[in-house]
């Protein structure tokens, strides 16, 4: 079975400041790894994904996030926060090209 | 890239009543329909897959009978929500494959409130 541990349901951040959101994952195989945001009422926008190959990945609107196997984790940043990055963030799992478990999701807040 | 049209957006129905939400695969073919449920402030759960041409399966403590799912052709998923209580307000999202590399289209979510 696999889960996923989002730590912090709520984050803030001053606008400019770096944004760090945590995933914790547990798999019992090699892992597929994804970040969605969801803005209010909408459907979930897919930020990145972690498949194979490099294990930094790079996202849109300035998102990365890095895979590191030993901490089973796959934290989210951008290294200056905008107004528009405020939303709800899930951290997501796959063993394949079937259903993903979602983590509970991480409210992010931007401090003018 | 793969776009996946989600309506209604927001229904209000009565206790009792029936709803239809369609999800259609605007640019691609989705075999298969992901349904998912979200309640405020929570994660999404899977409810079921759709397959084309077959017979949804249902995630454990789904009731079948309740959400009836149809995914009668490649462009279409449908989920029924019948005899709808007040408990079944929710926020009812659809994703597909996209045919990237476990990529994932989702539907813009339908707010459904039962009164």
């Amino acid at each position: 079975a696999q889960s996923v541990t989002q730590l912090g349901s709520h984050v803030s951040v001053s606008e400019g400041a770096l944004v760090l959101l945590r995933c914790n994952y547990s798999s019992s195989v090699p892992p597929y790894l994804f970040w969605y945001v969801q803005y209010p009422n909408q459907g979930l926008q897919l930020l990145l994904k972690y498949t194979t190959g490099a294990t930094l990945v790079k996202g849109i609107n300035g998102f990365e996030a890095e895979f590191k196997k030993s901490e089973t984790s796959f934290h989210l940043t951008k290294p200056s926060a905008h107004m528009s990055d405020a939303a709800e963030y899930f951290c997501a799992v796959s063993d394949g090209p079937e259903k993903l478990t979602f983590g509970t999701g991480t409210r992010l807040t931007i401090i003018p | 890239g793969a776009v996946v049209s989600q309506h209604p957006s927001r229904v209000i129905c009565k206790s009792g009543t029936s709803v239809k939400i369609e999800c259609r695969s605007l640019d691609f073919q989705a075999t298969t329909m992901f349904w998912y449920r979200q309640f405020p402030k929570q994660s999404l759960m899977l409810m079921a897959t759709s397959n084309e041409g077959s017979k949804a399966t249902y995630e454990q403590g789904v009731e079948k009978d309740k959400f009836l799912i149809n995914h009668a052709s490649l462009t279409l998923s449908t989920l029924t929500v019948t005899s709808a209580h007040p408990e079944d307000s929710s926020f009812y999202i659809c994703s597909a494959p996209d045919g990237s590399t476990y990529g994932y289209t989702f539907g813009s979510g339908t707010r459904l409130t039962v009164v």
